[in-house]
């Protein structure tokens, strides 16, 4: 089942504008992950962020979590065209599963 | 370099004709997986391994088949593809388990006729 489901689908910005993207999730987890994903290529881990964890941040990445709500943000400031991909949340369970589940994504385009 | 690796990229076929899809990783992990992703649907797990000879069903394992003799090579078997088989699918390893950081191969597109 879906677990983490990212929103908006797909977002389209300017060159120098962030990029808030949303994640949402169903039960409680260890942990959460963001990725990366180029047009057709493989995933790239960005970030990870533990259950116990509000906020982190990477370079031009900001991940924060808040387990009451059961959502997760990834913030990417100052867009550049080379940050055109999609973007996933994944989920780990906590419960003892080594089944992540993945959301189904955010389209982002930055034009140059 | 630290890399997970498939093989082939593309692979076109019909059905019923039996195929393996490769993937190896150098990094020494211990954890590996196999992922199908289809449009609007994310990725879902196929099957995942802990360690070699050591294997369990993903979210989707139905008419696939692994196993995992060596320590860096984790194939995919598909016995007898059918057209729903179609997809992109991802090898990916990480060092402790899947729900840690995963590192993914470069995908290899199935088209089953």
């Amino acid at each position: 089942s879906q677990q983490g489901e990212e929103d908006p689908q797909a977002l389209s910005i300017q060159e120098g504008e962030n990029a808030t993207m949303n994640c949402s999730y169903k039960t409680s987890i260890n942990n959460l992950q963001w990725y990366r994903q180029n047009s057709g290529r493989g995933l790239v881990h960005l970030i990870l962020i533990r259950s116990n964890e509000r906020e982190k941040h990477s370079g031009r990445l900001r991940v924060t979590l808040d387990t009451s709500k059961k959502s997760s943000s990834l913030l990417i400031t100052a867009s550049r065209a080379a940050d055109t991909a999609s973007y996933f949340c994944a989920t780990g369970a906590s419960g003892g599963s080594y089944i992540p589940t993945f959301g189904r994504g955010t389209s982002l385009i930055v034009h140059p | 370099e630290a890399q997970v690796t498939q093989n082939p990229r593309y692979l076109i076929t019909v059905t019923g004709k039996k195929l393996t899809v490769t993937c190896s990783q150098n990094m020494n992990h211990e954890y590996m997986s196999w992922y199908r992703q289809d449009p609007g649907l994310g990725l879902r797990q196929i099957y995942y391994s802990m360690n070699v000879e050591v294997t369990d069903k993903g979210d989707v394992p139905e008419g696939y088949k692994v196993s995992r003799k060596e320590k860096r090579n984790f194939p995919l078997i598909l016995e007898s593809p059918s057209p729903n088989q179609t997809s992109l699918y991802f090898c990916a390893s990480s060092a402790d388990s899947p729900q840690e950081t995963q590192y993914f191969g470069p995908g290899t597109r199935l088209l089953v006729l």
